[in-house]
């Protein structure tokens, strides 16, 4: 059974910094990873998806790393604002088995100005 | 907005009431699913409708049934809940290319905070 872990799971930095956000999955058997980011009490908006080939991705101030083969990703932050505040779910896609998705934990993020 | 839309957004209900929560999506997908969100817990996932046909039941209690009448929309049918039941439930969607899924993303609502009392 997949399991997916996310550590920290709180984070506190001041504004300006950069972090670095873990996920790690026991079954390296899967289709993509995707991170997304969870505001209170809202839904879950896509940050970025990395294929099981591809060994990063990047968006604006935002890098995801995918090593499978050791079950790892990372969500790097560059420069952190206030406004990054919030939960950070990484989920993996299982391997042949349609598109279910298994989530973590979640480590939540409070960027402090 | 993410092109997932769900209503109503906050739902209060006792014990022994039927109620319903709904999801529609506005991205031309093919699969669509519900989640469970409880405080301090990983989301779940509870059901799965791939071209409206329900593909997986993640060993959920009966009290909750789900609805699948078009690829746009899903419904979760609530009755006998308990107050454990209490959570953000979640709809998703996604384009299901079958095993190939490679670009498959997945895109969440905003969710339906269910508080049973």
């Amino acid at each position: 059974k997949q399991e997916v872990t996310q550590i920290p799971a709180a984070l506190s930095v001041p504004e300006g910094e950069n972090l670095v956000l873990n996920c790690s999955f026991t079954d390296s058997a899967i289709y993509n990873l995707q991170w997304f980011r969870q505001d209170p009490g809202k839904g879950l908006t896509s940050l970025l998806l990395i294929q099981s080939s591809q060994r990063e991705q990047t968006s604006g101030r935002l890098n995801a790393s995918l090593d499978k083969s050791s079950g790892r990703s990372t969500l790097y932050i560059a420069a952190s604002q206030p406004g990054d505040s919030a939960t950070y779910l990484c989920a993996v896609r299982r391997y042949n088995a349609g598109n279910m998705l298994t989530f973590g934990g979640g480590t939540r993020l409070m960027v402090k100005p | 907005e993410t092109g997932v839309t769900q209503t109503p957004r906050h739902l209060v209900m006792g014990m022994t009431n039927k109620k319903s929560l709904k999801c529609e999506q506005h991205l031309g997908h093919n699969a669509m699913y519900w989640y469970k969100q409880s405080a301090k817990k990983p989301l779940e996932l509870m059901f799965v409708y791939s071209l409206e046909e329900r593909v997986e039941n993640n060993s959920v209690p009966s009290r909750f049934s789900p609805e699948c009448p078009n690829s746009s929309h899903l419904f979760l049918h609530l009755h006998t809940l308990q107050p454990e039941d209490s959570a953000l439930y979640l709809c998703a969607s996604s384009q299901d290319l079958g095993r190939v899924s490679l670009d498959t993303e997945a895109f969440f609502g905003q969710g339906t905070r269910l508080t049973v009392v």
